[in-house]
């Protein structure tokens, strides 16, 4: 049972270029989120997705895109990507409900030039 | 808005015990999580609070105070994989939680 994987775990992307990282998860989870870590800032949510075919903007979602095309994929967007966007981004799901308990994924650490 | 306030860093000694504290203000409070990150991992669930008072899980320990706006979590014997992040996240209404920056714990010898 893998649970919540992501893709890449590791990128290097040039300003302006753009990427999207996939997160995959396989415990028929509802809810999924995408936040990203910045050291001193804590997680910070990007977007969310509650089902399949939805999609709400969370805390910090200028500059990014999502898609819940799947049940089992929430993908993120950067169309453009900006120094300010390295970070590290993880993915997380979990059963119905905001007050369920989360599964993160182990991340993707991206830099961007 | 929540505001979220936990100690930034915090130290203690191998087989001690230590409390982690959260003060919080949220409105439409429902519920606290706990979560544990060690560095360069994601973090994961420890403890789900939603009334008031202590629960223990093995060596730890998450206590809520609704009214006060307080939650802490107690760790006992404390091992060096002890040594992480510690994330309180106060949940409101039917919004996604958000997470306190964390209070990074060094266990020494």
């Amino acid at each position: 049972n893998a649970g919540v994987t992501q893709t890449p775990k590791f990128r290097v992307l040039k300003t302006g270029q753009s990427m999207t990282l996939l997160c995959a998860q396989d415990m028929n989870h509802e809810y999924m989120y995408w936040y990203r870590q910045d050291p001193g800032m804590g997680l910070r949510l990007i977007h969310y997705s509650v089902g399949e075919g939805t999609t709400a903007k969370g805390e910090v979602p200028d500059g990014y895109n999502v898609s819940r095309l799947k049940k089992q994929n929430f993908l993120l967007g950067l169309e453009s990507a900006a120094p300010s966007q390295t970070s590290v981004y993880f993915c997380a799901s979990s059963l119905r409900g905001v007050r369920q308990p989360q599964h993160f994924g182990d991340g993707t650490r991206l830099s961007i030039l | 808005g929540q505001n979220i306030d936990q100690p930034t860093e915090m130290t203690a000694t191998e087989g001690a015990i230590v409390q982690i504290n959260c003060t919080y203000q949220t409105s439409g409070f429902n519920g606290l999580f706990w979560y544990q990150q060690h560095a360069g991992e994601a973090p994961t669930f420890l403890s789900y609070n939603v009334l008031d008072g202590l629960e223990e899980k093995g060596r730890f320990s998450s206590f809520l105070s609704r009214s006060k706006g307080y939650s802490y979590l107690l760790l006992k014997e404390l091992q060096m994989k002890d040594s992480a992040s510690y994330l309180c996240a106060p949940g409101s209404g039917n919004t996604p939680l958000v997470f306190g920056k964390g209070t990074r714990l060094s266990v020494i010898a």
